[in-house]
């Protein structure tokens, strides 16, 4: 356990549905992040929350809506999804600012399917 | 903007013998730098960093790292490989004063038994 938790670990959703990833970190980190992972691509930066305030969107279709709530949750809110974004969503956390711990501990993913 | 580069897509390893995975990196500071490792169907396990100090960092499994400021490197090293070492293993960069953490393509090592 990295004491990063996404939920749900699988989902497979139509075209035009509506539904949101969750990740909660017990670390007391300050930083939390979304990755995207594909078959034979690199490891992509979506989002990243900084002291609850969204300091990077990495030019992502408006189609994935993120939502940082408080310095322990994270989530990215999926509507109108295309079969190519299907792929394992990361989310991370880390300790930025002066000091603390600066690697990232990431959750197990969520394996999202769009049909 | 920072940036990593894994210049093997795969590299294969007898069990028993020194295995090497390749990273450079690109930052306009100085770097912090990660390596994590990927096993099926599961999220990124940290191994080892390199913040500052010694150029050589050890880390988890018997692995080790050396940072190379001049070469703007940081290799992945252990002295003698396992077949439960066969994973996917990723670089990562950070700039120091910056939020954002960036990975490489990412390196499948195989260990043949």
């Amino acid at each position: 356990e990295t004491g990063v938790t996404q939920t749900p670990r699988h989902l497979v959703m139509g075209m035009t549905n509506k539904k949101s990833l969750k990740c909660e970190q017990h670390l007391g980190h300050n930083a939390m992040y979304w990755y995207k992972q594909s078959a034979k691509k690199p490891l992509e930066l979506m989002f990243v929350y900084s002291l609850e305030e969204r300091v990077e969107n990495n030019s992502v279709p408006s189609r994935f809506s993120p939502e940082c709530p408080n310095s322990s949750h994270l989530f990215l809110h999926l509507h109108t999804l295309q079969p190519e974004d299907s792929a394992l969503y990361l989310c991370a956390s880390s300790q930025v600012g002066t000091g603390g711990i600066t690697e990232a501990f990431f959750g197990q993913g969520t394996r999202l399917t769009v049909v | 903007a920072q940036s990593v580069a894994q210049p093997e897509d795969q590299v294969n390893v007898a069990e028993g013998n020194p295995l090497t995975v390749k990273c450079t990196y690109s930052v306009s500071g100085n770097p912090y730098l990660f390596w994590y490792v990927q096993y099926p169907n599961r999220g990124l396990q940290f191994l080892l960093k390199y913040i500052t100090g010694d150029n050589l960092v050890k880390g988890s499994y018997g692995f080790e790292a050396e940072f190379n400021k001049s070469q703007t490197s940081f290799h992945l090293k252990k002295p003698s490989a396992l077949v439960s070492d066969s994973a996917l293993y990723f670089c990562a960069v950070r700039d120091m004063g910056d939020d954002k953490i960036i990975f490489g393509k990412g390196t499948r090592l195989h260990i043949l038994p």
